[in-house]
């Protein structure tokens, strides 16, 4: 069964303090790794796909890596707007469509 | 464009009750996904839909719930009876797949929070 365990469960950073969160996941046959933000009272917002191990996207202050076992999603000198819930989604073969959320990470960046 | 429509926004109702919830995907999506968010169970996959056909609903509780998808641009997920552990944030989202088309990228609306008393 495909298992993504998300750490920490929460992060408080000062403004403009650099950090990781991490993501493990056991896939059989990983066809994506994803990464959603969610904000308190909306839905998840997409960020970035990774399909295969050294892959890296960047968005802004954020970066995203692969390994066969765990994704990081890298902050370089947060914001207060980048507080929010970081959800990670590996897609494994078995799941055709179907994403699975990890817990998330909730983010507070203190100005 | 208009993104992923849900209704309503805010139920509160009694244990026993129908509840009815909504969802217009995007114009253009053909797979449809409803997802359930509690503290303690984070994000849930109930059941999704390609072409108004269920694909999978084995994260669907129990058989108290039930979703359909009657054309591209309408879906519901009905529960009845309803029971107070049924409480969540009930999230449905759209994606557009198939003809080489296949981000996996899930577009969320903005959820419908469920309170059962």
């Amino acid at each position: 069964e495909d298992q993504v365990t998300q750490s920490p469960e929460a992060l408080r950073l000062q403004e403009g303090e650099s950090s990781s969160l991490n993501c493990s996941y056991t896939v059989s046959g990983l066809r994506g790794l994803f990464w959603y933000r969610q904000d308190p009272g909306k839905g998840p917002e997409f960020l970035f796909t990774l399909y295969s191990a050294g892959e890296e996207k960047e968005k802004e202050r954020l970066k995203a890596t692969l390994t066969k076992k765990e994704s990081f999603l890298h902050i370089t000198a947060p914001k207060p707007e980048d507080s929010a819930t970081y959800l990670c989604a590996p897609r494994g073969v078995q799941g055709a469509q179907k994403l699975v959320f990890g817990q998330g990470t909730r983010l507070t960046i203190n100005p | 464009d208009a993104g992923v429509i849900q209704s309503p926004r805010h139920e509160v109702t009694e244990m026993g009750q129908e509840v009815t919830l909504r969802c217009k995907p995007i114009s253009g999506h053909n797979s449809l996904f409803w997802y359930r968010q509690t503290m303690m169970r984070g994000l849930e996959l109930l059941i999704y839909f390609n072409n108004n056909v269920p694909i999978d609903d084995s994260g669907m509780p129990e058989d108290r719930f039930s979703a359909k998808m009657p054309n591209a641009s309408f879906s519901t997920l009905k529960i009845q009876p309803s029971e107070p552990r049924d409480s969540a944030v009930y999230f449905c989202a759209s994606s557009r797949t198939g003809q080489g088309v296949d981000t996996g990228e899930l577009f969320f609306g903005e959820g419908s929070r469920l309170t059962v008393l």
